[in-house]
């Protein structure tokens, strides 16, 4: 099955600043690469996915890049507020990494 | 539009009683899923169902069962429930495939005593 590794398990920067979230997967025939975002008390929810078509994806201050031979993608996000602060998962298939806690200090 | 709830949204039960969470969606997804969440073991996935049916093991299958009669429900059932089923469960369901995005519902809380 897929296996899929997430690092860093917390991340804390300052406000503006930009963060940076790596992932690693196992399985060569996955093709489908979602970021979540979930906040306290909520479900998670979808922030910005790629597929393995694509190298890069933005969408406004966040960005995916996927290296598909590596066998590893990354969320990223620039100019970082504290409404970013939240746990964020990667996702393989139906596997989930380990999840990040973001802390954005004002 | 209620898209996917959850019920009950909070739960305390003790060991050896059957529990059932109840999951439903508004948007007839055809794929249905069930993860718990574990601090430090991120998202799991226990069960889920590709359409009314239809349901496989996923990576943590043991204890619960799942049945899905109807497309808009997909309830999960502890049989006997251990302390170790303590967590936080949720329900997810995506339009077409197994690797879409997926839509989440609010969760419950489960505690066994």
């Amino acid at each position: 099955g897929e296996n899929v590794e997430q690092h860093p398990s917390t991340l804390s920067v300052q406000e503006g600043d930009s963060a940076v979230i790596k992932c690693t997967y196992s399985d060569s025939a996955s093709n489908y690469f979602p970021w979540y975002k979930q906040e306290l008390g909520k479900g998670p929810q979808l922030i910005i996915d790629i597929r393995s078509n694509v190298g890069e994806k933005k969408d406004q201050r966040i960005a995916v890049t996927l290296n598909k031979t590596a066998k590893h993608f990354s969320l990223h996000i620039t100019e970082t507020q504290p409404e970013d602060s939240a746990v964020y998962f990667c996702a393989a298939r139906l596997t989930f990494g380990q999840g990040t806690i973001l802390t954005v200090h004002p | 539009d209620a898209g996917i709830t959850q019920s009950p949204r909070y739960k305390i039960t003790e060991t050896g009683r059957q529990v059932t969470l109840m999951c439903h969606q508004t948007w007839s997804h055809s794929y249905m899923f069930w993860y718990r969440q574990d601090l430090g073991h991120g998202l799991r996935l226990i069960y889920y169902s590709a359409a009314a049916d239809i349901t496989d093991k996923g990576e943590v299958p043991d204890g619960y069962v799942v049945s899905r009669s109807k497309t808009e429900n997909f309830p999960l059932t502890l049989e006997s429930a251990t302390r170790s089923q303590t967590s936080v469960y949720f329900c997810a369901s995506t339009p077409s495939g197994a690797f879409g995005e997926q839509f989440f519902g609010p969760g419950t809380r489960l505690t066994v005593l």
